[in-house]
């Protein structure tokens, strides 16, 4: 079946670039997510990449696909107090399908 | 922007009682929507999937007699926790993709149950 799995903890200096990476298992998933969640609240998409795609960069984001790998990774540049929250990644095979989510990482900011 | 939005977002119930919650999308029409359950510090994870005008799909290991899914609008989803036990204490969240050029699910709020 589908799984997504991430490391569930990243602790990264305030300034410094944060990566957080993931690996999924369904070579079907056509859609791949970064959502984040703050204490509290629900859930936001960052941003997402199709998997005919390597990379897509969006402001202080950058998402590295390596679909040979199933391997995804999430970059922060210049990491703030406001990027500590859950990141979760997900995959979905289509549009309108079920979304199966990581298990987040939890990003600690050092000041 | 497209928005779903989950009622209520907090409750607390005693056990044996049921809880219905509601999840709509406000300004698109949703034929599928999807229903999560997130425990404490952990993922979101799928429950079943909401058709409307028919049954929905349960995970493996969801109780379905227990979680009762009702899709019964194009706007509209609601899930029904029965009988009610500490256990099922957790945050339940909604989400429907959005129609049109977006390509984006849009989750609700969420609702943080709570069974004494």
């Amino acid at each position: 079946g589908e799984d997504v799995e991430q490391s569930l903890f990243l602790s990264v200096r305030e300034g410094d670039s944060s990566v957080i990476n993931c690996t999924y298992t369904d070579s079907s998933s056509t859609y791949l997510y970064w959502y984040k969640q703050e204490p509290g609240a629900g859930l936001q998409l960052l941003t997402y990449i199709f998997s005919n795609m390597d990379m897509k960069q969006d402001q202080r984001l950058t998402v590295l696909l390596n679909k040979k790998d199933k391997h995804l990774s999430l970059r922060i540049a210049d990491t703030q107090t406001g990027d500590s929250a859950i990141y979760f990644c997900a995959e979905s095979e289509n549009r309108d399908d079920k979304i199966i989510f990581g298990k987040g990482t939890r990003l600690h900011i050092l000041p | 922007g497209a928005v779903v939005s989950q009622h209520p977002s907090r409750v607390i119930c005693k056990s044996g009682t049921s809880v219905k919650i509601e999840c709509r999308s406000l300004d698109f029409q949703a034929t599928t929507m999807f229903w999560y359950r997130q425990f404490p510090k952990q993922s979101l994870m799928l429950m079943a999937t909401s058709n409307e005008g028919s049954k929905a799909t349960y995970e493996q290991g969801v109780e379905k007699d227990k979680f009762l899914i009702n899709h019964a609008s194009l706007t509209l989803s609601t899930l029904t926790v029965t009988s009610a036990h500490p256990e099922d204490s957790s945050f339940y969240i909604c989400s429907a993709w959005s129609q049109g050029k977006v390509i984006e699910a849009f989750f609700g709020q969420g609702t943080r149950l709570t069974v004494v």
